[in-house]
């Protein structure tokens, strides 16, 4: 099982601060994704990485950014929030030695913006 | 691109009995297939996968099953249990992506 860690997992916030997500594992994963999950459950994968300096968009658009200069560290960061990005956000990591995807996840932030 | 339907939403079953929970998905290219499992408040955990080569995988009181012509797999959990309970969600892996279903709510009832 991997060590994969998210602060905080919860957070109240206004609207239009700026918010950093942390999400860090200690396994030396190559690979991390940032999922949303919206209240009927489903995952929605937002942004990913296959290693350091590495980034892509996933499938559903988001307005967050992320950053890969270490390999155990990949925050997520909003700019301007809103109380459309109320939501839990899940990130996940794979091993490098893995021939599947398997994707361990962390225990999730609960957001919401007021 | 991919996609994955998961059914039933819900299901109720009693303790002891046996939950299927059925898959499918839409692109051939997909090449693995794990299941997790999420209790409340936490992340999702791996239960099991299965990769495309092989048919079937157990697991003590779970299993999964792939049927790749028909593009569908299912889990199969046996002698169900209280802690049981949770959100269960399939996914399939293609591109180094996993595309996962919506998820389906399991209640043992005791």
């Amino acid at each position: 099982e991997a060590d994969i860690y998210q602060t905080p997992r919860y957070l109240v916030i206004g609207t239009g601060k700026k918010i950093t997500l942390e999400c860090s594992q200690t396994m030396g994963h190559d690979k991390m994704y940032w999922y949303q999950q919206d209240p009927g459950m489903e995952l929605h994968l937002i942004h990913y990485s296959y290693g350091v300096n590495s980034t892509e968009k996933g499938d559903l658009s988001s307005e967050s950014t992320v950053s890969r200069i270490r390999t155990e560290h990949f925050p997520l960061t909003l700019e301007s929030a809103r109380p459309s990005h109320t939501s839990q956000y899940l990130c996940a990591s794979t091993p490098r030695t893995s021939g599947n995807n398997e994707q361990f996840f962390g225990p999730g932030t609960r957001l919401t913006v007021l | 691109g991919e996609n994955v339907e998961q059914h039933p939403s819900t299901l109720s079953v009693q303790e002891g009995d046996s939950a299927v929970i059925k898959c499918t998905y839409s692109d051939s290219a997909s090449n693995y297939f794990p299941w997790y499992k999420q209790e409340l408040g936490k992340g999702p955990q791996l239960i099991i996968d299965i990769r495309s080569n092989v048919g079937e995988k157990k697991d003590q009181r779970i299993a999964v099953t792939l049927n790749k012509t028909a593009k569908h797999f299912s889990l199969h959990i046996t002698e169900t249990q209280p802690e049981d309970s949770a959100v269960y969600f399939c996914a399939a892996s293609i591109w180094n992506k996993l595309v996962f279903g919506a998820g389906t709510i399991l209640r043992v009832k005791s």
